[in-house]
Formats: C-alpha cells, sequence, structure tokens
C-alpha cells in the first residue's frame, strides 16, 4: 500500500535560519507532489507542485523554493526564514488524472 | 485561476442534527468533486467524491449533492456526531496534468452534545 512519510512533526526555528522539510512516497511510482501550506484556522495554500522529477512548478511568490531529485521525494527548502512563514505545511500526492489526494502528517513550522 | 467559494466559515450543530456546507467554482471543465475532513493537527483525507455523472452520491451518513447547472455542490452528514467535529474542505480540480486542487476555505464543524 501507499504511504507518505513527512517530516519533522514540529519544528521550531530562528529568523533567518534556513529551512529544509522532507516528504517521501512509497508505494507508488511517478506521482504528482505538492506543497501546501496552512496558516491557523485557514484554508490550503498551494506553494509548489512537481510532475516528474526537476519539475518543478510554484504557485505563489515567497520566501521558498522546492527540489525534486528523486522520483518520489519532495523537498520544501528556504534559505533565510522569515516571521510570515510559520504555519502547517503539508505535502500530498496524486496519481493525476483528477484523483485522490493523498496528504502527509503535515509540520508545525514556528519561526521565532 | 480556479475560483472555489465554501460556506459556511462555522457550524455548530447539536448531535444527531443535519449539517450542511456548500461549495461554488467557477469553471466546468472537470470530472472530479471531492470533499476532505481534517482533525487537529493532521492533515486532510478524503471523504467522499462525486464524479459529475451523478448528481447525488451516499456513502454512510454522507452524501454529495451536486448541481452542474448551478455550479455548486454540497456535502450533507445526517445524523451529526462529536466524532465529525472536525474541519471540512472541497476540492475542485483544475485541467492539465498536474492536477492540482484548489481547495475551498474550510468549514470548522462543532457537534455538540
Amino acid at each position: 500500500s501507499q504511504t507518505i512519510h513527512q517530516w519533522p512533526a514540529t519544528l521550531v526555528q530562528p529568523v533567518g535560519s534556513p529551512l529544509s522539510l522532507e516528504c517521501t512516497v512509497e508505494g507508488t511510482s511517478n506521482p504528482n507532489l505538492y506543497w501546501y501550506r496552512q496558516a491557523a484556522g485557514r484554508g490550503l495554500q498551494l506553494l509548489f507542485y512537481s510532475v516528474g522529477i526537476g519539475q518543478i512548478s510554484s504557485e505563489v511568490p515567497q520566501n521558498l523554493s522546492a527540489s525534486r531529485t528523486q522520483d518520489r521525494q519532495f523537498i520544501l527548502s528556504s534559505k533565510k526564514l522569515l516571521l510570515s512563514d510559520s504555519g502547517f505545511y503539508l505535502c500530498a500526492w496524486t496519481l493525476g488524472g483528477n484523483t485522490e489526494a493523498f496528504f502527509g502528517q503535515g509540520t508545525r513550522l514556528t519561526v521565532v | 485561476q480556479q475560483q472555489v467559494k465554501q460556506s459556511p466559515q462555522s457550524l455548530i450543530v447539536q448531535k444527531g442534527g443535519i449539517s450542511i456546507i456548500n461549495c461554488a467554482y467557477e469553471n466546468t471543465a472537470f470530472d472530479y468533486f471531492p470533499w476532505y475532513q481534517q482533525f487537529p493537527g493532521k492533515g486532510p483525507a478524503l471523504l467522499i467524491a462525486i464524479r459529475p455523472d451523478v448528481s447525488e452520491k451516499k456513502e454512510g451518513r454522507f452524501t454529495i449533492s451536486f448541481n452542474k447547472s448551478a455550479k455548486q455542490f454540497s456535502l450533507h452528514i445526517m445524523d451529526s456526531q462529536p466524532g465529525d467535529s472536525a474541519t471540512y474542505f472541497c476540492a475542485v480540480p483544475n485541467t492539465g496534468t498536474a492536477s492540482k486542487l484548489t481547495f475551498g476555505t474550510g468549514t470548522r464543524l462543532q457537534v455538540t452534545l
């Protein structure tokens, strides 16, 4: 069966520090991968999506970047965190063709 | 860019009552309309989904009603239970190979005793 792993679960980082969040999918091949951010009590904002290795599309200009160098791994990064980067970050995958999205358990990032 | 309007923002229902959440979209070139359920501190999970070849789909206490002409679909939770207290999101896929999902802003449901 397919599983999605996202870590860490919680993270407290100082302003100006770098960030690296990792997401790995198991049990499937060539998934579409996504990073969403959810502010407290708010909806899901799509940050990046990828349809294949090295193919990254950015939805919202911001202080973050994403990379995909392996088929089932998606990494969210920042060189220097801002206070406004705080939030709940969710990784998800689909097989495309308007199918179900499977989400990871999320990373709660607090920038202090 | 797909626009999705979800209402209400929050909902309080007594145990045993009916919870109704609505979602409206703009574009019509889609074939999949899901609802996701999210508990605090967890990622969303698919609750129920409909494809527009039918106007209604029922799974247990959860029903999706779809109105293609009005570009709306809704989630009905019958006999609401305290365990249903969660945030619910509708989603509308965009066309294209990425299968992007645009989510509604969410409805926080609280079912009281």
